[in-house]
């Protein structure tokens, strides 16, 4: 299994749909975990943490289920804002790179109106 | 506060020539870290560092050698540049170890090399 792997996408939704990205990963000593967004020809920039209690912020809801080594995003109510790139993100544990971030490969949504 | 800025944002080599980028923060954070991303690749760490005076290799460092100097810049060389070095490179700085805080990044800066 690839270290974190993602839905490859695109998604094309309507406004107003409610969309689900999908995440596993392969180090089940992975202690952390979260959701970046990144802009076209932009920079990747933190959408929220995800805690193994599920965490929810307005519109956005983040789940993580450790013995499944499955992460998962919902977009309730969709905006055009929300186009972007989502990249699953977990940390690296063992050795020297102990706390490093690995990435996945992102899976691009586009909303239409 | 500017966050994470790099230098140049552009860039154009032909193969075989070397150069800099630059990286600086205002954050005061401890660690910083240099990515490139590839289409279809993701994002992947190249070189990182836990401190001043202080670097470590990532995922794929071949090719690359950085430098930190100072807390507030971390320094990225390509020696004799590669087409597959053609990339877009980011940097980011974390106040603690990336796996427990959030990674800021800079803007990018792209290469071509030809």
């Amino acid at each position: 299994r690839k270290e974190v792997e993602q839905d490859p996408g695109p998604f094309n939704v309507p406004e107003g749909a409610t969309v689900a990205f999908n995440c596993t990963y392969s180090n089940s000593a992975s202690q952390s975990f979260f959701w970046y967004r990144q802009d076209c020809r932009k920079e990747p920039k933190l959408l929220m943490s995800v805690y193994s209690s599920g965490n929810e912020d307005g519109r956005f809801t983040a789940q993580l289920n450790r013995a499944s080594q499955y992460i998962s995003l919902l977009i309730r109510d969709s905006k055009l804002s929300d186009s972007a790139t989502y990249l699953c993100v977990v940390s690296r544990r063992g050795g020297g790179s102990q706390g490093n971030l690995i990435f996945g490969k992102g899976t691009k949504l586009s909303v239409k109106p | 506060n500017a966050g994470v800025t790099q230098t140049p944002k552009f860039r154009v080599l032909k193969t075989g020539q070397s150069m800099t980028l630059l990286c600086a923060q205002d954050m005061n954070h401890e660690y910083m870290y240099w990515y490139r991303q590839d289409p279809g690749m993701g994002l992947r760490l190249i070189h990182y560092s836990v401190g001043e005076g202080t670097t470590a290799k990532g995922e794929v460092p071949d090719g690359y050698n950085v430098s930190r100097l100072k807390k507030q810049n971390f320094l990225l060389g390509l020696e004799s540049a590669a087409p597959s070095q053609t990339s877009v490179y980011f940097c980011a700085s974390s106040y603690v170890a990336g796996g427990t805080d959030e990674q800021y990044f800079g803007p990018g800066t792209r290469l071509t090399v030809t």
